[in-house]
């Protein structure tokens, strides 16, 4: 049972426009959220996160928004550029420790395209 | 500083053997994580030590086993290797201590393949 879930595993987005990658989770317990990075050959990059009491969080191009009431996380990147092509996961933790450490989407692949 | 270092980058072994990961985190990070990522599963965590303690433990059967030195470096071994067993192999440091929101810093990771 998958409890973060990236329903789209690839998305195509031209450079300079907006991309847009959605997140979705069951587990009501979940109050940190988080946003990473991942290129070919390498471990996964920190990007951004937000904890369930904020609905927003922005840094720089990043933004990420959290909607507690549909259990969905979406983030933001403004404008989009060539380096941003990469697989980004969304992951989602239990403040405390919880059992099961950072709990991953199955992550989506954004192509920016110039 | 430096980041989070994993050995070997590569493995290749044969079903049955065992295999034992390492890892050194981020000078300063007393907490370790343990991640396999394939492709059917995802990112699934494994474990979690901290100041030589295993803290956390996912859902992985008992092959699959751990240990934390004094100096934070973390080794992971698994017994009795299995085809399924073939993946990537992530380590994560972060300096979370209890209670506390905190980001992990992962490794390049291990490509182990089961043959």
């Amino acid at each position: 049972d998958q409890q973060v879930k990236q329903n789209s595993p690839s998305l195509s987005v031209q450079e300079g426009r907006i991309s847009i990658l959605n997140c979705d989770y069951t587990n009501s317990m979940f109050d940190y959220f988080l946003w990473y990075k991942k290129y070919p050959a390498e471990g996964p990059t920190f990007l951004i996160s937000i904890s369930s009491i904020k609905d927003k969080n922005e840094d720089g191009r990043f933004t990420v928004f959290l909607n507690k009431s549909a259990k969905h996380l979406s983030l933001h990147i403004v404008p989009s550029q060539p380096g941003d092509s990469a697989v980004y996961f969304c992951a989602a933790s239990v403040l405390g420790g919880g059992a099961d450490g950072l709990t991953f989407g199955k992550g989506t692949h954004l192509i920016i395209q110039p | 500083k430096a980041g989070v270092t994993q050995t070997p980058r590569y493995l290749i072994k044969t079903r049955g053997q065992q295999v034992t990961l390492s890892c050194s985190p981020i000078s300063g990070h007393r907490s370790v994580s343990w991640y396999q990522q394939t492709p059917g599963q995802g990112l699934q965590f494994l474990f979690e030590y901290f100041s030589e303690t295993q803290r956390n433990k996912g859902n992985f059967p008992g092959r699959f086993s751990g240990r934390q030195f004094s100096n934070s470096r973390s080794e992971m071994n698994v017994s009795t290797l299995e085809l399924g067993d073939s993946a990537l192999y992530l380590c994560a440091s972060s300096n979370r201590t209890s209670g506390l929101y905190y980001e992990q810093y992962f490794g390049p990771g291990t490509r182990l393949t089961v043959t």
